[in-house]
């Protein structure tokens, strides 16, 4: 079965220090993994995607995720948070069938 | 003006209404694609459509039913409403096998 598990559903950090938020996931094939996040009242956008390219890739608004297969995670990370990170993530994992499997997500919460 | 959107925005009904969700692009994509959010669930693929003659469901399709009108056009319906269809409902476009999806700012609805 094709699977993503956010190990976190809430993550408290200070502005200014690293966020890392954390994904594994399950698939019997080479899999195309994303993170999308919401912001509140609005609609979800993509950050960053990796499809087996790079293993480390990079994203929008200085968001990285690195792509470890002997680990089956893509934890998402930043070095220093800012309070507009405040929001919702999602890691996602894209299907043999052209489909998108969502994980619970992670609400990111930044205190100045 | 906004690639993907989505009306109504927000939408109580009661219990055995009927009611049409309905999403329109503008990015050209052939694919289309309506999900559910729940809170702590993540989102669920309720019904997705590769081009106009193309109808497939999703993991959780039952109690809904949808129209492909035209390419840039996919509506959502509920027959009879039920209270547990309470969510944020997103619809969501795509290119051809392309795996990035665009999504819509999503439309609230309560059924009491």
């Amino acid at each position: 079965a094709q699977s993503v598990t956010q190990l976190d559903s809430h993550v408290s950090v200070s502005e200014g220090t690293p966020v890392l938020l954390r994904c594994n996931y399950s698939s019997s094939y080479s899999p195309s993994l994303f993170w999308y996040v919401q912001h509140p009242n609005k609609g979800l956008q993509l950050l960053l995607k990796y499809t087996s390219a790079a293993t480390l890739v990079k994203g929008i608004n200085g968001f990285e995720a690195e792509f470890k297969k002997s680990e089956t995670s893509f934890h998402l990370t930043k070095p220093s948070a800012h309070m507009s990170d405040a929001a919702e993530y999602f890691c996602v994992l894209l299907t043999g069938f052209q489909k998108l499997v969502f994980g619970t997500g992670t609400r990111l919460l930044v205190s100045p | 003006d906004a690639d993907v959107t989505q009306t109504p925005r927000n939408r109580i009904t009661k219990t055995g209404k009927r009611i049409m969700l309905e999403c329109s692009q503008t990015k050209g994509h052939d694919r289309m694609y309506w999900y559910r959010q729940d809170p702590g669930l993540g989102l669920r693929l309720i019904y997705y459509s590769f081009d106009v003659k193309d109808i497939n469901k999703g993991e959780i399709s039952d109690g809904y039913s949808v129209s492909r009108q035209a390419q840039a056009k996919f509506s959502l319906s509920l027959e009879s409403a039920i209270p547990n269809q309470t969510a944020l409902y997103f619809c969501a476009t795509s290119e051809g096998e392309g795996p990035e999806q665009y999504f819509g700012p999503g439309t609230r609805l309560t059924v009491t």
